[in-house]
């Protein structure tokens, strides 16, 4: 089974909708991260989690909130989906050691209409 | 505004050729990771560099650290179809910044 799991893995849904995306992680992390993936952007970090009663924006945030429900769970809402919401959205999860390695989820494809 | 620059963005060889990737900063880094995404999923790292001039092999994968520690190089030797994948460096300082990455296809 896989260490980090998302869900739903696509999404289409129209302008103005409520979207929620799901991560769960059995690695017994404490770090958790919710990124987005755009053509030629990379990755961009959208919020973060460092243990459960934690949370910090990230570099994009605007539009997004999370939730951290639980040591292995961290959702990542949008309240109201708008077009250039459209992207890869990925969780990740890292233990916060020396060089942080990020262990990352397999991706939400996510289209707003 | 990309803080880490990576070139090529599009890459395509034929199998058994040689190639190189470069992550390119204007500012000094902490470390540097390079990560591997292959379609579908997401980002799996390959190694991490911490010391200026370090130079560390994989497989048939080489990398390296510049001196001054604001750039860095991948190097694949006799690359193989199962190396193609969009390939991520992503700089360490208080935060961690991805570059948009090069997207590498080998060709049977």
């Amino acid at each position: 089974d896989a260490d980090v799991t998302q869900t739903p893995r696509n999404r289409i849904t129209k302008t103005g909708k409520r979207i929620m995306l799901e991560c769960s992680q059995t690695k017994g992390h404490d770090r958790m991260y919710w990124y987005r993936q755009d053509p030629g952007l990379g990755l961009r970090l959208i919020y973060y989690s460092f243990d459960v009663k934690d949370i910090n924006k990230g570099e994009i945030s605007d539009g997004y909130s999370v939730s951290r429900q639980a040591q292995a769970k961290f959702s990542l809402s949008l309240e109201s989906a708008i077009p250039n919401q459209t992207a890869l959205y990925f969780c990740a999860t890292s233990s916060g050691g020396s060089w942080n390695e990020q262990f990352f989820g397999p991706g939400t494809r996510l289209t707003v209409l | 505004t990309q803080l880490l620059e990576q070139s090529p963005q599009f890459l395509s060889i034929q199998e058994g050729e040689n190639l190189t990737v470069y992550c390119n900063s204007s500012s000094v880094f902490s470390s540097l990771q390079w990560y591997r995404q292959e379609p579908g999923e997401g980002p799996v790292l390959l190694v991490t560099v911490v010391t200026g001039g370090e130079v560390k092999k994989l497989k048939r994968l080489t990398f390296q650290f510049g001196d001054a520690r604001k750039d860095s190089s991948l190097h694949i030797t006799a690359a193989q179809p199962g190396d193609t994948g969009l390939y991520l460096c992503v700089r360490h300082n208080n935060d961690m910044r991805f570059g948009a990455g090069t997207r590498l296809t080998v060709k049977p």
